[in-house]
Formats: structure tokens, sequence, C-alpha cells
């Protein structure tokens, strides 16, 4: 079937480099999600999308982090200046929308960041 | 928001029956709560998911009580190929509110 489909599957970048991460959503799905899951396997909402336009933004830190979800483009999630901090997996979510797709979210399979 | 608490880690033999209950005492009206499998280096995948009473499926059941406080996951007739993490998900998406729980990570020896 249709999966998420996340890029690259792993990334390094020295401190202070830039990380982009991209997201190629179900066609369809009307929403995105950006999750952060670190070593203590907990999940971190992030920001997420309804269409290109930003739905909630809440979890971002918004002074290196940046995320778009453009039209008939992959959605990006952007990290400016890596910190050791930021090494984890960045999941993408999908949820289609409608009253046939309950309330379910697809994720991903996750791009893995190291900062070295 | 809801809080959303799970037992860190559960143990159990092949063939047994396993239940995990995900505790979320403030779920709003119009919260679902979603079921997740993650094996290592995997993403989270589907199991279940309910908004109350029971659910069934061909893998896992879905309790939830009348008060919606509180849900359980039951895996029956459990396999070494279930040892994993699962994670309790509570929230509407429309609602700008899905929140994960720690995840419990189920052993499952021979």
């Amino acid at each position: 079937g249709e999966e998420v489909a996340q890029t690259p599957k792993h990334l390094v970048r020295g401190e202070g480099q830039k990380a982009k991460l991209y997201c190629a959503p179900i066609k369809g799905h009307s929403y995105v999600f950006w999750y952060q899951q670190v070593l203590k396997n907990e999940f971190k909402f992030l920001i997420s999308f309804q269409n290109e336009n930003v739905f909630d933004e809440t979890g971002m830190p918004k002074e290196r982090f940046s995320a778009k979800c453009l039209p008939n483009s992959p959605c990006s999630l952007e990290i400016q200046a890596t910190k050791l901090e930021d090494s984890a997996v960045y999941f993408c979510a999908n949820y289609f929308g409608g009253p046939l797709s309950g309330n379910t979210i697809y994720f991903g399979e996750g791009s893995w960041l190291t900062v070295v | 928001l809801a809080k959303i608490t799970q037992p860190i880690s559960m143990d159990s033999y092949e063939g047994q029956e396993v239940n995990i209950t995900c505790s979320h005492n403030n779920i709003a009206t119009n919260d679902y709560i979603t079921w997740y499998q993650q094996f290592p280096s995997q993403g989270p995948r589907f199991i279940i998911q309910g908004y109350k009473t029971k659910v069934t499926n061909e893998v896992a059941s879905l309790f939830i009580p009348a008060d919606r406080k509180s849900s359980t996951l039951s895996l029956p007739r459990v396999s070494l190929s279930d040892t994993a993490v699962y994670y309790c998900l509570v929230g509407g998406v429309e609602n700008n509110d899905m929140r994960f729980g720690a995840g419990t990570r189920l052993t499952v020896k021979p």
C-alpha cells in the first residue's frame, strides 16, 4: 500500500551545520505532523500542517527549527545550526481526514539525525 | 490536555494474552484512543483505534470503559515477534491535541 516516505534515512551533521529532512505524504492526506523521538523513546510533537498551512507549531524550537509543506513538493523540516541535543529520530505522520478515516495518523519510517 | 500514563515495561510468555493499560484522566470529548507498535529502527505501526466500548480487529482488541479515563490494549496469544514498544496516543487530529504516552516495552519470552 501507499506509505509515508521520509528521506534521508540517516543524516550526520557537525555541530553548527544545517540539517534538512523531507517527508512525502500520501497523496490526498491533508494533515502532516512532525515528531521528534529521543533516546528515552518519548515522542515530542513539533509541528503540524493542514495542507500547506501551519496548523499547530507549539512544539517547535523556533529559533533554529523551521518547517514547510508547499504544494506539489515534499514537506520539509529544517534545523539551522544543529546542536548535539538535536540528535534524534524525526518522524513524519499523515492524516487523511474525512468521515471514513477515523482519527488515525500513519507514520513514516523516520529520519535518524546524528549531530557530532 | 490529556496526561497519558502507561507502564514502562511488561514481560510475558509465548501464547499468553497480554493486556496493557493506558490512563488518560483528562481525555476530551472529541479525543480518540489509538495504539501503535514500534520495533527498533522503525516507525510506529498502527494497531487499533477506538472511541468507546470495545473494538476488535485481526490483531488486537481495545477495551474502553464508559468514563473513557483509561483504555486497555489486549494482545491474544503473543509470540516472540510481538516484542516491541507499545504506545498509547490520545487526542483528536482536528483538536490540535495529540499526545503520546511514554510507551510500554513488552518482552515476550519463550
